[in-house]
């Protein structure tokens, strides 16, 4: 499986501002993801990070509010914009492959924790 | 609809004891089946998947996951549970409205908790 390093593991951020969260994976890889953790919740699926092209998003997720970008087959950013409280979360990188025969599973980062005040 | 469910919020056990995490799914294509573990201020962890074969499944840290087509379950198990496997533990199902085998649908999750 990949190892996937996510930047910053928390931060406590004012609202109003804004702040980027890096994934790097040690390895190529043709699918990559972000999911928010809301305190208590189930994983939610934010957009598909696409290699070279502008990501997919998820409905109720909008590119003004969460625009990624993916340089390469090994990094990606998500960046939280005009933050509230509601936004805080932890953010969830992750990683899957589309070879053939992939059966879906999927390796995760060890989250962004943000707080919003 | 694609959709797995998690009935218990939270799961109980004596160490030693075996464990139960019970999951739920409905799908319209063939169910690709999977659990994942979270420690506390941790990713997630995949633990096994069901695709097809053994209706029994064994994945990391003594773990292993019944099949059950029939009732649409795939529960979690453990012949004998261990303090550290307290933990938030995801079922989660393969979402066929998209063509990546990696669109997958997380359950709500259920919190394990071993007492010594």
């Amino acid at each position: 499986s990949a190892v996937i390093s996510q930047k910053p593991s928390r931060d406590i951020c004012q609202r109003g501002t804004s702040l980027t969260i890096q994934c790097q994976v040690d390895s190529q890889v043709t699918m990559m993801f972000w999911y928010r953790q809301q305190p208590g919740q189930s994983l939610t699926l934010i957009a598909t990070a696409n290699q070279g092209s502008e990501a997919t998003y998820e409905s109720g997720f909008v590119i003004d509010k969460f625009p990624i970008s993916r340089p390469n087959l090994t990094f990606s950013t998500l960046t939280v914009s005009n933050m509230s409280p509601e936004d805080s979360s932890i953010y969830l990188c992750s990683v899957g492959n589309s070879n053939p025969g992939n059966t879906g599973e999927l390796f995760f980062g060890e989250g962004s924790r943000l707080t919003v005040l | 609809a694609q959709s797995v469910a998690q009935p218990e919020d939270q799961v109980n056990v004596a160490e030693g004891n075996p464990l139960t995490v019970k999951c739920t799914y409905s799908v319209s294509g063939n169910p690709y089946l999977f659990w994942y573990v979270q420690y506390p201020n941790r990713g997630l962890q995949f633990l096994l998947k069901y695709i097809t074969g053994d209706n029994l499944v064994k994945g990391s840290y003594g773990f292993e996951a019944e099949f059950n087509k029939s009732q649409t379950s795939f529960h979690l198990k453990k012949p004998s549970a261990l303090v550290s496997d307290s933990a938030l533990y995801f079922c989660a199902v393969r979402d066929w409205r998209y063509s990546s085998a990696s669109k997958i649908i997380f359950g709500s999750g259920t919190r394990l908790s071993i007492r010594p």
